[in-house]
């Protein structure tokens, strides 16, 4: 399994783009980049998923290079509910998955 | 729908007791999760069942024993639990193919569980 790595917290005000950064260095041919968010007391929400380069849904935007050892979740204009911890994750593609969470990157949005 | 449902929200126990706590999701996914999530901790693997079998069990003691009943449904039966076994549980459900999309996992919102 790829172990990942991202900042343990960041601090952002609201409004501002913020962008949060995973290291993969050992991501497999067949994995996917996936990031979920996480409030307290609530089970994680997938976010987005991508393979490379960049991909863009309604909430955030990731940024995968073309040599897929790190990611960038990118989150516009944050606001106070956006407080949470996001998890980076690299996940195949087989028929279950065998999930590995790191410790995640808590962010708290600042008024 | 995207609807994982636990019950219950919240379960107090006490160490002779025995309990279950119920998953079930009608999105037709084949793969189920069980998590275990203590407190600022990320959330860690405890089984995963594929087409209603057990396919992977991550060394967790026997207090603990999965159930899959059918394909929509997962219970986790607990028996003489210590008070570290106290933490939030996690059920989750992913489409269990290997097609775009089918590793996103949707999880449900969690059992409180309080061992005293």
């Amino acid at each position: 399994l790829a172990k990942t790595t991202q900042p343990i917290s960041m601090d952002s005000y609201e409004g501002q783009e913020v962008n949060i950064t995973c290291s993969h260095n050992n991501i497999a041919t067949n994995d996917y980049i996936t990031w979920y968010q996480q409030f307290p007391s609530q089970g994680p929400r997938f976010i987005i998923q991508g393979y490379k380069t960049k991909v863009t849904n309604e909430v955030a935007s990731l940024f995968i290079p073309a040599d897929r050892k790190s990611s960038t979740l990118s989150l516009p204009r944050v606001s106070l509910s956006d407080t949470a911890v996001y998890y980076c994750l690299v996940v195949g593609l087989g028929g279950y998955q065998k999930v590995t969470f790191g410790t995640g990157t808590k962010l708290q949005v600042i008024p | 729908d995207t609807e994982v449902t636990q019950t219950p929200k919240h379960l107090v126990m006490g160490m002779t007791n025995k309990k279950s706590l119920k998953c079930e999701q009608h999105m037709g996914h084949r793969a189920m999760y069980w998590y275990k999530q203590k407190a600022k901790k990320p959330p860690e693997l405890m089984f995963v069942y594929s087409y209603e079998k057990l396919s992977i069990n991550e060394s967790v003691p026997s207090r603990f024993s999965p159930e899959c009943p059918n394909s929509s449904l997962l219970n986790l039966h607990l028996h003489a639990l210590q008070p570290e076994d106290s933490a939030l549980y996690l059920c989750a459900s992913s489409l269990g193919t290997g097609q775009w999309g089918g590793n996103i996992q949707y999880f449900g919102a969690g059992t409180r569980l309080s061992v005293l």
